[in-house]
């Protein structure tokens, strides 16, 4: 199993441009949560989905984000307009139950 | 009040020493607790479950005392290895979802 994938690793961008992050699960999860860690606020959960629902998104900060999982093997979230104060690094776990997590490595967001 | 607190550190302690971290959780209703580890520029991993009764894996001990809630984690014997950041986690009560603290940072040094 390659575990829980995520592209890219690394994102440079100028602020008020679109950004899209990308997450593949393990296979037969049926959790998953995207997070967002900071050195002030350390980890916080975004959004997660049950069986490609989400079920919560009160983390997500406002209108500029958005997360979407069109089927099992695959979610997205996306930012825009970004901003720099977005500049952290996003994970995204999955899940066989709601807490046996496994994140993937991470993707380091900078907006400038 | 976060949900979830710990002591940053950093604890900067030599090889062979013992070392606590300790953890405060706010929701009385929480119902599992995990140790995650991270390392420097890596994603989380679950290091061990926190069981009622006080449960051990090798070098590190975790315990849980709900009526106080509060979490604690002991490493013996410290290892160079054993360098990372400590995440206390919580899950259940009024959420279905892990929460995650901000970390407590160890150094172990020759």
């Amino acid at each position: 199993d390659a575990g829980v994938i995520q592209s890219p690793r690394h994102e440079v961008t100028e602020m008020g441009q679109e950004v899209t992050l990308r997450c593949k699960p393990i296979s037969g999860h049926d959790y998953l949560f995207w997070y967002r860690q900071t050195m002030m606020r350390g980890l916080e959960l975004l959004i997660y989905f049950n069986n490609n629902v989400p079920i919560d998104d009160s983390g997500m900060p406002e209108d500029r984000f958005s997360a979407k999982m069109p089927n099992a093997s695959f979610s997205t979230l996306k930012i825009q307009p970004s901003e720099p104060r977005d500049s952290a690094v996003y994970f995204c776990a999955s899940s066989g139950t709601p807490y046996g997590y496994t994140f993937g490595s991470g993707t380091r967001l900078t907006v400038v | 009040r976060k949900e979830v607190e710990q002591d940053p550190g950093p604890f900067n302690v030599p090889e062979g020493a013992t070392v606590a971290f300790n953890c405060t959780y706010s929701n009385s209703a929480s119902q599992s607790f995990f140790w995650y580890r991270q390392d420097c520029r890596k994603e989380p991993k679950l290091l061990m479950s926190v069981y009622s009764s006080g449960n051990e894996d090798g070098r590190f001990t975790a315990q849980l005392n709900r009526a106080s809630q509060y979490i604690s984690l002991l490493i013996r014997d410290s290892k160079l290895s054993d360098s990372a950041t400590y995440l206390c986690v919580v899950f259940g009560g009024s959420t279905d979802k892990l929460i995650f603290g901000t970390g407590t940072r160890l150094q172990v040094f020759p």
